[in-house]
């Protein structure tokens, strides 16, 4: 199957700034999961939304989900240079059995 | 979560040898491992599925026979690069899947080098 789009692919902000990424992709979901890469490092799971629900919170991060348009966002308030990472969504297909398809990525970059 | 580790997380070899990449959960029994390939800058891409037990699923495009996995033990899933080329190099992560939601936990990825 395709792999979903992100947008933008490259982000860079301020420290203290806002950023979001935008996920979209071509699949009807069981649930949406977002994660993020540190430079040449495994990825870890930032947070999960399932198909019927339609925003999550967990600390800084927001996470929305619109299945109508088959996207999502990410929204980070108040930047770190800690944040500076590649993040990607990742669907589970309805009726894809354990599959994960991932999205093309966002490097997000915060300056001091 | 769980707790994966890769062994090793950087390998370079001469063209045509073979190289193989170990993946434990280290606390917890997966049935089931995923492994993934990534280019620089790229996307992670699904290679196959490994199973406990059994042959594992690849995706399509994927040789079986060039990428051997053996999932022998619920805690080791292995993949075997077999007679690897400079095309060859890239990022391998393996993943477990926890929960029914398939919230996965990754490896730390093995770097490899073909030269």
């Amino acid at each position: 199957s395709q792999q979903g789009e992100e947008d933008p692919q490259a982000l860079s902000i301020q420290e203290g700034e806002n950023a979001t990424m935008n996920c979209s992709y071509k699949t009807s979901i069981n649930n949406l999961q977002w994660y993020r890469q540190n430079s040449g490092r495994g990825l870890v799971h930032l947070i999960l939304i399932r198909s019927n629900e339609r925003e999550k919170h967990s600390g800084r991060l927001r996470v929305t989900l619109d299945t109508s348009k088959k996207s999502s966002s990410l929204l980070i308030t108040a930047s770190r240079a800690a944040d500076t990472a590649s993040y990607f969504c990742a669907t589970l297909a309805t009726g894809g059995g354990n599959k994960l398809t991932f999205g093309t990525g966002t490097q997000l970059k915060v300056e001091l | 979560g769980a707790v994966v580790s890769q062994h090793p997380s950087r390998v370079i070899c001469k063209s045509g040898t073979s190289v193989k990449i170990e993946c434990r959960s280290l606390d917890f029994q997966a049935t089931t491992m995923f492994w993934y390939r990534q280019f620089p800058k790229q996307s992670l891409m699904l290679m196959a599925t490994s199973n406990e037990g059994s042959k594992a699923t690849y995706e399509q495009g994927v040789e079986k026979d060039k990428f051997l996995i053996n999932h022998a033990s619920l805690t080791l899933s292995t993949l075997t690069v077999t007679s690897a080329h400079p095309e060859d190099s890239s990022f391998y992560i393996c993943s477990v899947g926890r929960t029914a939601n398939n919230e996965q936990f990754f490896g730390p990825g093995t770097r490899l080098t073909v030269l």
